[in-house]
Order: C-alpha cells, then structure tokens, then sequence
C-alpha cells in the first residue's frame, strides 16, 4: 500500500511566521502535489512536482513556495504567513502517466493566529 | 474559466441507488477521476473514465459523456459506509501530466 505521510496533523502557527509543511512518500512515485481544501471550494491545486528539483505553479501558488531535494519528500513553505492561509493542507504522490491515480496523505490542518 | 459543478448534497436511505453528476467546462479535457473523502480522512481515488461511456467496479461505476461534458458516479447498494464526501476531477492536460482539477465536492449521507 502507497503511504503518503504528512509531518503534522494539527498545527497552530502566528501571522507572519514561516512555516513548514513536509510530506513523505514510500513508493517512489514521480509527481507530488500540494492542494489546499476549503469548505465550499473543494481541493485547490498549490503546487506539484513531477521530477526531483522540478516544480510548477498550480492555481493558487500566491504566498507559498515548495522544495523537492528528494525524490520522497515534497515541502511546502508559507514565506509570512497570513490569517487567510488557515485551511486544510493536502499533499498527494502519484506515479508518472495521465492516467495515474494520486495517493492522499492525513491531512494538516493548519491554524494561523 | 475552468469549471465543475456538481450538487453540494445528497440524501439516500440504505440499499438504495444514487447518481451523482458532474458537468465540466474546461479548456482541456483528457479524462474524468472520482475521489472519496470520509469525514476526517484522505480523499482516495475510485475511478477514472478517459473515453465515453461506463466503468464498472463492484457496487460503484462511473460514467463518462465527452460530447455533453457530463459524468457521473453511479452507487448501488447503499450502505452507511457509503456517506463521505465525493468529488470528481478533470485532467486537464495532456501527455504524462495527472494534474487534477477538483469540483467542490458532493456529500453524501446514506440514512437507515
């Protein structure tokens, strides 16, 4: 079975922090991604990877950055972080192909005060 | 702009069978997913209709018209298990990329 582990289930973290969410997977999959969930809005696309070092912009990377240094570890990185990035954060793995299904972590629902 | 919609709500008693839609608009299409998310849990995947017509897979199948730009996920046998939030996806790229738009979600409560 594909175990995709996030760092932190609960995190509470001050206005203007940096903070750091990690993400490890166990089947050397090729992309990683990072969404965010809202109620209402569904699952948003922060950022994916699909090779080591590589990374791309998903639809609402504004105030977030990612690291990839290694083929099992996808991070997400809030530069300041701000009262509207509370949310539940996602990570996903999945194997390389269109086809390929994407395997959830946990979940880390982050608090900003 | 991208867009899927599919009903915030939807109510079924055990044993029955429920359809859950979900219309696109894209500017790429190459192939529709289902996930399933339990209260608290990960979302994880059911299915994935790249070309027309139905997928069936035990009590769940999926369905997929590209002229119509409409799916759905077809659940028989209901059971209480069965209430969890679903979502369908749209990739919408082409090549080796999975990339994934998400609907809002649909959720579903299966009652005695």
């Amino acid at each position: 079975d594909v175990k995709v582990t996030q760092s932190s289930r609960y995190l509470v973290k001050r206005t203007g922090e940096k903070v750091f969410l990690e993400c490890v997977q166990d089947m050397d999959h090729e992309n990683m991604f990072w969404y965010r969930q809202d109620p209402g809005l569904g699952l948003r696309l922060i950022y994916f990877s699909y090779d080591v070092k590589m990374k791309e912009k998903g639809d609402i990377p504004e105030g977030y950055s990612v690291s990839r240094e290694k083929k099992e570890r996808f991070s997400l990185i809030l530069e300041s972080a701000s009262t509207n990035q509370t949310s539940m954060y996602l990570c996903a793995s999945s194997l390389r192909g269109g086809n390929q299904p994407q395997h959830f972590g946990d979940g880390t629902r982050l608090s900003i005060l | 702009g991208q867009s899927l919609e599919q009903p915030s709500e939807v109510t079924a008693v055990e044993g029955a069978i429920v359809q859950i839609n979900c219309t696109y608009q894209t500017s790429g299409f190459y192939g529709l997913s289902w996930y399933q998310q339990h209260d608290g849990g990960a979302p994880t995947f059911l299915s994935y209709n790249a070309l027309d017509g139905l997928e069936e897979t035990g009590r769940f199948s999926s369905f997929l018209s590209r002229s119509d730009s409409y799916g759905y996920l077809l659940l028989q046998e209901l059971q209480m298990k069965d209430s969890a939030s679903y979502f369908c996806a749209v990739r919408d790229k082409g090549g080796a990329t999975n990339k994934l738009i998400f609907g809002t979600g649909t959720l579903l409560a299966v009652q005695p």
